[in-house]
C-alpha cells in the first residue's frame, strides 16, 4: 500500500494563479481531510469529506474548493492564490470519521505564493 | 485562545533522560491523539486515547478525562526521538483540534 500520497511536494505560485493539490489514498478510507500548517499555529482543518460525493467546510475554508468524486481521491483547489495561502498543506485519511480511528497523513505540499 | 495547549513548546534533553510532554484541553472530547512530526515534515500517529494509559515501546501516553489533561512520556530518550510531538483532540464530530506542538531535541 502506498498509503496517502500528495503531489506536488513543492509549488511556487504568483498571486492570482490557480492550482490543484492532489491527494490520493489506497486504503479504502471513508474520511479524508485537508489541513494547513503555519508557523506557531496548530494544524487547521480546511475541508473534509466523509465519503464520495460528500464534502464539508472546516475551520479555514475560504479561498479553497474540494470535491470527492471517488473514494480514493480528494483534490484541493486554490481558486485565486494569495500570499496568505503560503503554507504547508497536509492531506489525511482515516477509516471513518470521528476520533476513534488512526489518521494517516500524506507527506505534505509546501506552497509559496509570491 | 487555542482549545489545545501543549507544554513545553521546546525541550532539549540528554540521551537517556526521561521526557514528559503535556497537553491540556478546554472542551469535552471523545478521543485524544498524539502525533509525531519528523524533521523532514512527515506526520505519523503514535497513540489514540479515550481513557487510561497506553504503551508502545519506550513511549507511554496517559489521559485524565476529569482534569482534561494528557501526558506523553519517553523513557530512555534517544537522538532519533528528536521531532515535534503534536496533541490533537476530537469532540465527537468530524473535526480535530491541534496543539501547536512540542519540539524535542535529544542530544547524544
Amino acid at each position: 500500500n502506498a498509503g496517502v500520497t500528495q503531489t506536488p511536494k513543492f509549488q511556487v505560485l504568483k498571486t492570482g494563479q490557480s492550482m490543484t493539490l492532489q491527494c490520493a489514498q489506497d486504503m479504502n478510507h471513508e474520511y479524508m481531510s485537508w489541513y494547513r500548517q503555519d508557523p506557531g499555529m496548530g494544524l487547521r482543518l480546511i475541508h473534509y469529506s466523509v465519503g464520495a460525493g460528500i464534502t464539508d467546510q472546516g475551520e479555514v475554508p475560504n479561498g479553497y474548493n474540494v470535491s470527492r468524486s471517488t473514494t480514493e481521491d480528494f483534490p484541493l483547489r486554490l481558486l485565486s492564490a494569495a500570499p496568505s495561502q503560503t503554507s504547508v498543506y497536509f492531506c489525511a485519511s482515516s477509516y471513518t470519521a470521528g476520533g476513534y480511528n488512526e489518521q494517516f497523513f500524506g507527506p505534505g505540499t509546501r506552497l509559496t505564493v509570491l | 485562545k487555542n482549545e489545545v495547549e501543549q507544554s513545553p513548546q521546546n525541550l532539549t534533553a540528554q540521551e537517556g533522560e526521561f521526557i514528559t510532554i503535556n497537553c491540556s484541553y478546554s472542551v469535552g472530547i471523545s478521543a485524544l491523539h498524539w502525533l509525531q512530526q519528523h524533521p523532514g515534515g512527515g506526520i505519523v500517529s503514535l497513540f489514540m486515547l479515550s481513557s487510561g494509559k497506553k504503551k508502545h515501546g519506550r513511549l507511554i501516553a496517559t489521559i485524565n478525562i476529569q482534569e482534561k489533561h494528557s501526558s506523553l512520556h519517553i523513557t530512555a530518550s534517544h537522538p532519533r526521538d528528536s521531532a515535534v510531538y503534536i496533541c490533537a483532540v476530537n469532540r465527537g464530530g468530524n473535526q480535530f483540534y491541534f496543539g501547536t506542538g512540542t519540539s524535542l531535541t535529544v542530544i547524544p
